[in-house]
């Protein structure tokens, strides 16, 4: 079975400039989650879909970042403009059926953001 | 506010002794936590988890332990192997649902020969 899929896997920008990740969750798996992960801490969520429906976007900054996962399989993730504290890994991770109430979660490998 | 805390940045174990990673929490209605394990330039890996109605869960070298009224959990690893060396994330959540993980700051550990 493949794993969660992201890329870029390093990305370095300026700050005021774009730029978008991109994720393609396991097959048949109805949840996706964007965390960030600054280094220091755990990461926290930032958007979850359930198939192409937003579930909780409480914790994204609306102002700049923007998620998307129109056909409710991949995702991208977007920031615009980017600032200095923006810099991170992106991880993307999705869940599928819960099975005796687990809710384990499959992460990909990050996207290892670094604003200049 | 830090609602999943795990307070040692870091543990060196040596290789064949227990490893002994602890995490504590603030909100009662968490019902279910789980453990992640973390390499370098990867994503987290599922480990373990328990629900809130155990208090005990086994799997191979991995055991976690729950103490509801404490708000408390530990993860003992033995016995510990070099290739456990990783960074430990403790995780909460509620059952049943699929909800985010609240995740705690993590705990770097080393084991050593």
């Amino acid at each position: 079975e493949a794993g969660v899929a992201q890329s870029p896997r390093y990305k370095i920008i300026e700050k005021r400039q774009s730029v978008a990740f991109w994720c393609n969750p396991i097959s048949g798996h109805a949840t996706l989650y964007w965390y960030q992960q600054i280094l220091g801490q755990g990461p926290k969520l930032l958007i979850q879909f359930q198939n192409n429906g937003v579930v909780d976007d409480s914790q994204l900054p609306k102002d700049r970042f923007s998620a998307e996962r129109l056909k409710g399989v991949d995702s991208t993730l977007k920031i615009q403009p980017a600032k200095l504290e923006d810099s991170a890994v992106y991880l993307c991770a999705s869940s599928g059926r819960t099975s005796g109430g687990a809710n384990e979660q499959f992460f990909g490998p990050g996207t290892r953001l670094t604003v200049l | 506010d830090q609602q999943v805390k795990q307070n040692s940045p870091s543990l060196s174990v040596q290789e064949g002794r227990i490893s002994i990673l602890n995490c504590d929490y603030t909100n009662s209605m968490f019902d279910y936590f789980l453990w992640y394990k973390k390499y370098p330039a990867e994503g987290p890996t599922f480990l373990i988890s328990i629900s809130s109605i155990k208090d005990k869960n086994e799997d191979g070298r991995f055991t976690v332990f729950l103490n509801k009224s404490a708000k408390h959990l530990s993860l003992h690893i033995v016995p510990s192997q070099p290739g456990d060396s990783a960074v430990y994330f403790c995780a909460a959540t509620f059952r049943g649902t699929a909800s985010k993980l609240t995740f705690g700051t993590g705990t770097r550990l080393q084991v050593t020969l």
